[in-house]
């Protein structure tokens, strides 16, 4: 398997721009998660989803963030419009999800930076 | 109130010279404790889960335990190539399915 994918790897955009992420889950794994990861605050989680429904979002900072999944196998992070303190690495990550416990698998990141 | 730390915040070691990192936590109803490893630019890499007490897990230098109030990755006779990021996850039962990350411990091994 070629584990979880991100695109784009790294993205300069400018303020109030929108910019979509995107995310393709290892295959047969039911949750995906999207987490930001920043040198002050690390590594937090904005939502993450179960069988393609949102369950948690309340990591999500504000209304100029939505995420979607339309199918088992494709998600999106949008901003919309784009500020400078959005500027990070977000992370995609997927698990399967038999019970508690099992560990989670992240993408190589798309590194963001809103100028 | 739930809180998962790490310290040291960075360690810096001669190769070969063995050492621990710690990650304590105080959640309800762990169900987890996980340790990733991530290299600058990258995403975290699983390495091990601890569910209870008293477990350990190893791997090749690094081996892992668990308490009831933190955890430790075990280091011996580090190499440069174990310079890395390494980060403690814990999954507890009132966070739902989420993962709630320590801020890592930054280690570097120098020749």
């Amino acid at each position: 398997d070629a584990g979880v994918i991100q695109s784009p790897r790294h993205e300069v955009t400018e303020m109030g721009q929108e910019v979509t992420l995107r995310c393709k889950p290892i295959s047969g794994h039911d949750y995906l998660f999207w987490y930001r990861q920043t040198m002050m605050r690390g590594l937090e989680l904005l939502i993450y989803f179960n069988n393609n429904v949102p369950i948690d979002d309340s990591g999500m900072p504000e209304d100029r963030f939505s995420a979607k999944m339309p199918n088992a196998s494709f998600s999106t992070l949008k901003i919309q419009p784009s500020e400078p303190r959005d500027s990070a690495v977000y992370f995609c990550a997927s698990r399967r999800g038999k019970g508690w416990g099992t560990e989670a698998f992240f993408g190589q990141g798309t590194r963001l930076t809103v100028v | 109130e739930d809180q998962v730390t790490q310290s040291p915040e960075a360690l810096r070691l001669q190769e070969g010279e063995s050492s621990s990192l710690n990650c304590s936590y105080t959640v309800s109803g762990l169900r987890g404790l996980f340790w990733y490893r991530q290299d600058p630019g990258k995403g975290p890499e699983f390495l091990f889960t601890l569910y209870s007490a008293g477990e350990e897990k190893e791997k090749e230098r690094l081996k892992a335990t668990l308490t009831k109030k933190e955890s430790f990755l075990h280091i011996t006779a580090p190499k440069p190539e174990d310079s890395a990021t390494y980060l403690c996850a814990v999954q507890a039962g009132g966070y739902g399915q989420n993962f709630v990350f320590g801020p890592g411990t930054r280690l570097s091994v120098l020749p």
